[in-house]
């Protein structure tokens, strides 16, 4: 059975410091996507991972995947307000002729002053 | 152009209404979805189409009814709905059906079921 994991669930840090969400999934897959969500708003795309080893960054997030481990993280770096919000990570996989995309259950990050 | 537009972004409707949700890209892509999304949920796949034909359909009650008129267009009619389906209705969609490229998210239409 295809699974998307996340850990933790529930994320609260303070301001200023670092942490780590963990993506892992079940089946191999060639596309991992990481999203942000605020609340009652859309899917906004933070970061597409296509091959392993890879790593990327925008401000204070920085993603990265390890297709052999199935694993990928969503590294935090002195946390601010403004990243409060559910992370998701998402994997692309294909099924007969077509690709779906599989959510994690997602990750509420409340970052406190 | 690479944006995947939905209208409306909010509805509210009764359990005897018909209204439909429409999506909308201009960027050539050939496979359009639609996800339903329910509070503190990840999204959920309903419907895949590729090439104007449904492909998938993920076990979706019959009362969502999709509709793709064109290759630019994807509709979702609603009757008879329930409460339960109030949630947000993602709009999506990717280069084909098969392929290395990002799939697009539209803004979402926010539905309450009275």
């Amino acid at each position: 059975e295809l699974k998307v994991e996340q850990n933790p669930l529930f994320l609260s840090m303070q301001e200023g410091k670092n942490y780590t969400i963990y993506c892992n999934y079940s089946t191999t897959s060639d596309r991992l996507y990481w999203y942000r969500q605020d609340p009652g708003k859309s899917l906004e795309s933070l970061f597409v991972l296509l091959s392993n080893g890879a790593v990327k960054q925008e401000g204070r997030l920085m993603a990265s995947l390890d297709t052999k481990a199935r694993l990928s993280t969503l590294h935090i770096t002195a946390a601010v307000h403004d990243l409060s919000a559910t992370y998701f990570c998402a994997v692309d996989i294909q099924v007969t002729s077509y690709d779906k995309v599989i959510f994690g259950p997602g990750t509420s990050l409340s970052v406190i002053p | 152009d690479t944006e995947v537009t939905q209208t409306p972004k909010h509805l509210v409707m009764g359990m005897t209404n018909k209204k439909s949700l429409k999506c909308e890209q201009h960027m050539g892509h050939r496979a359009m979805y639609w996800y339903k999304q329910k509070a503190k949920k990840p999204p959920e796949l309903m419907f895949v189409y590729s090439y104007e034909k449904l492909s998938i359909n993920e076990s979706v009650p019959s009362r969502f009814s999709p509709e793709c008129p064109n290759s630019s267009l994807l509709n979702l009619h609603l009757h008879a709905l329930q409460p339960e389906d109030s949630a947000l209705y993602l709009c999506a969609s990717r280069t084909g059906p098969s392929s290395y490229n990002e799939q697009f998210f539209g803004p979402g239409t926010r539905l309450t079921v009275l």
